[in-house]
């Protein structure tokens, strides 16, 4: 099965920038996509198409994608910022979408 | 706003059936492809099951297949999870999630219900 690695957990002090990998051989030239997740609540997408973002989310979040390695940065990490993180992507040779392991980031 | 309300959850003995039910509004749904996706606690979330807008394309994942049946209703504007031979391993929040245009990604979700498989 596909799998895509994320750290657990990434820990930032207010005002700085968090970075979360999401590495995996299935990524190679597909889009990722990154969701945001607080405590009790559903996902929400956050970056889509390696980079883009949805209306209404905050141009501190951004997102890249090179080799076997995707990445989410947040600039200017705040308290309201702290959730799990997941990456992913659809694998269209097997008709599957598939999660990173998630990441928590703690805001010091 | 778009709305995703998923109902139907709830507690079933190992083996048994439960059948989920997403209501959607406030977008056009049936020119969208749907999915349910779940997430045991504490864990991940893991991907079960998408339908294309025409029901033409359905998609499993492994873990589920032969097990989950998913269905539509674009006049009813809802989603199914037909869930049988239910395992502890399926007990999770399931949400339903919209597809993006291009179907690579989940640009909505509802809020979820919960799904408990124990005897």
């Amino acid at each position: 099965s596909h799998v895509l690695t994320q750290p657990p957990s990434v820990s930032v002090a207010p005002g700085q920038t968090a970075r979360i990998t999401c590495g995996g051989n299935i990524i190679g030239s597909k889009f990722v996509h990154w969701y945001q997740q607080k405590p009790g609540q559903a996902p929400v997408l956050v970056v889509y198409d390696d980079s883009d973002r949805p209306s209404g989310i905050p141009e501190r979040f951004s997102g890249s994608n090179s080799g076997n390695t995707a990445t989410l940065t947040i600039r200017r990490v705040g308290a309201g910022d702290e959730a799990d993180y997941y990456c992913q992507v659809w694998v269209s040779g097997s008709d599957q979408y598939v999660f990173g392991t998630g990441t928590k980031v703690t805001v010091l | 706003e778009v709305q995703l309300v998923e109902s139907g959850g709830g507690l079933v003995k190992p083996g048994g059936s439960l059948r989920l039910s997403c209501a959607a509004s406030e977008f056009t749904f049936s020119v969208y492809t749907m999915n349910w996706v779940r997430q045991a606690a504490g864990k991940g979330l893991e991907w079960v099951s998408s339908i294309s807008s025409s029901s033409t394309y359905i998609y499993y994942a492994d873990s589920v297949k032969g097990r989950f049946t998913i269905s539509r209703d674009n006049a009813k504007n809802s989603l199914y999870l037909q869930m049988n031979s239910l395992r502890a391993e399926d007990t999770a929040v399931y949400y339903c999630a919209i597809s993006s245009s291009s179907a690579e990604y989940f640009q909505h979700w509802g809020q979820g219900t919960l799904v408990t498989v124990s005897s």
